[in-house]
């Protein structure tokens, strides 16, 4: 069965990087991109962008470009968000989602990450 | 950019229908099918209900359907039971291979 593993939860100091993993399983990696969402706490879902598992190009929404980057490691089919420069606004649930066609079946089951002095 | 509009919150008691408006622009819902619809119970991952404004996965309630007018998506829950209450969001493909979520509406059973 489709399955998409995400690494766990992060505790981390403003201005620190964090990454974060999503491993995909049940499906061949290639054939779907994945998409990132974030949830802040009590908030709704926001998208923040996809990458091709094909070319590994990645597309950012408008209030995700500069800091936030993803990622492929294709030679372990795991997808990566790296968020650098931390802020206390960055605290958040971020799950990966495989792509279906503009709308997504399969969630990650989603990663805190904490950002907080 | 900004989100699609959800009315905040919807209520009904149960064996009642309610319907979440999710409002666009012709960027997104005016102009493409590709809206749908996903479920959130406190704490759990979203749940995809409905995609391509009208279409169902496999083992969705049939109680649950979606629709579209012009710039407003639409989704219904017929015969509302206790387990519906949840936090929907709606989706939608916008221009230049990018989508958008509402902001989310808190659906309440009486």
């Amino acid at each position: 069965q489709v399955q998409l593993v995400q690494s766990g939860s992060e505790l981390k100091k403003p201005g620190a990087s964090v990454r974060v993993s999503c491993e995909p399983s049940g499906y061949t990696f290639s054939s779907s991109s994945i998409n990132w969402v974030r949830q802040a706490p009590g908030q709704g879902l926001e998208w923040m962008g996809y990458i091709s598992t094909t070319s590994g190009n990645a597309k950012y929404a408008q209030d995700f470009r500069g800091r936030f980057a993803f990622s492929l490691d294709t030679t372990v089919t795991t997808a990566y968000l790296e968020i650098s420069s931390l802020r206390t606004e960055d605290t958040a649930t971020y799950y990966c989602a495989r792509d279906s066609g503009w709308y997504f079946t399969y969630w990650g089951q989603g990663t805190r990450v904490t950002v907080s002095s | 950019q900004s989100a699609l509009t959800q009315p905040p919150s919807v209520s009904g008691s149960p064996g009642q229908s309610i319907t979440i408006s999710c409002t666009g622009t012709n960027s997104d819902i005016g102009d493409y099918k590709d809206v749908s619809w996903y479920q959130q119970h406190p704490g759990k991952v979203p749940k995809l209900i409905i995609y391509a404004v009208n279409n169902r996965p496999s083992g969705v309630p049939e109680r649950f359907s979606g629709s579209k007018s012009g710039n407003t998506a639409s989704l219904t829950i017929s015969g509302l039971q206790a387990e519906d209450e949840a936090d929907y969001y709606c989706s939608s493909y916008r221009r230049s291979a990018t989508l958008a979520f509402g902001g989310g509406t808190k659906v309440t059973v009486l």
